[in-house]
């Protein structure tokens, strides 16, 4: 079945490190991907999505960059801030009648000052 | 623009019991949709609704049920609680046509 999966489950760095958080997707029919970060005692918050017509995509302090040959996508965050701090987790979508998100089991970032 | 607003935010209940959980999604956002969070299984869809229809169901048993109201706020009921359906349950809501889902702070629910 599809799934979303992490490569590195926690991640330290330092305060103004750039950060990259992995995330293979199996499901080739994805065409959606979205990055939630989620701090703790709170829901996903959105912090950047990309299609599969793109292969990267930025935003603010943020990079997502997407590898549709090899099923991969990562979250690039520029000089990481203790604020950075939380979980975040990759989900795909692929479209059509489908209107679930697939998460994958997320990665703790933890910046250290 | 008020987010998504989840009631209660914590819960506990006793194994057997029946539990509802309440969603009101971001004003004009018509597709709610429930997912269940742990700790060993991540974030795990439980079911989506537009216009009061139940468009997507995920792989739980039947005890898990939902509905959504005319004015797109979405309720969902687990019977017959087990211990293992304690979690946090994120409601999360999006514009008709986006696949972009705004989430709600969740509801903690404890089973004892």
């Amino acid at each position: 079945g599809e799934s979303v999966g992490l490569h590195l489950p926690t991640l330290s760095v330092q305060e103004g490190d750039n950060s990259i958080i992995n995330c293979a997707y199996s499901n080739s029919a994805s065409d959606y991907f979205i990055w939630y970060k989620q701090e703790s005692g709170k829901g996903p918050q959105f912090i950047i999505d990309i299609r599969s017509n793109m292969d990267k995509r930025q935003g603010q302090r943020v990079t997502v960059l997407l590898n549709k040959t090899v099923k991969h996508l990562s979250l690039q965050i520029a000089a990481t801030q203790p604020g950075d701090s939380a979980v975040y987790f990759c989900a795909e979508n692929s479209g059509g009648s489908n209107y679930k998100l697939t998460f994958g089991k997320g990665t703790l970032l933890t910046v250290n000052p | 623009k008020a987010g998504v607003t989840q009631t209660p935010r914590y819960l506990i209940k006793t194994r057997g019991q029946q539990v509802t959980l309440s969603c009101s999604p971001i004003s004009g956002h018509r597709s709610v949709s429930w997912y269940q969070q742990t700790p060993g299984q991540g974030l795990q869809f439980l079911f989506e609704y537009f216009s009061e229809t139940q468009r997507n169901k995920g792989n739980f048993p039947g005890r898990f049920s939902g509905r959504q109201f005319s004015n797109s706020r979405s309720e969902m009921n687990v019977s017959t609680l087990e211990l293992g359906d304690s979690a946090l349950y994120l409601c999360a809501s999006s514009l008709a046509g986006s696949r972009s889902y705004t989430f709600g702070s969740g509801t903690r629910l404890t089973v004892v």
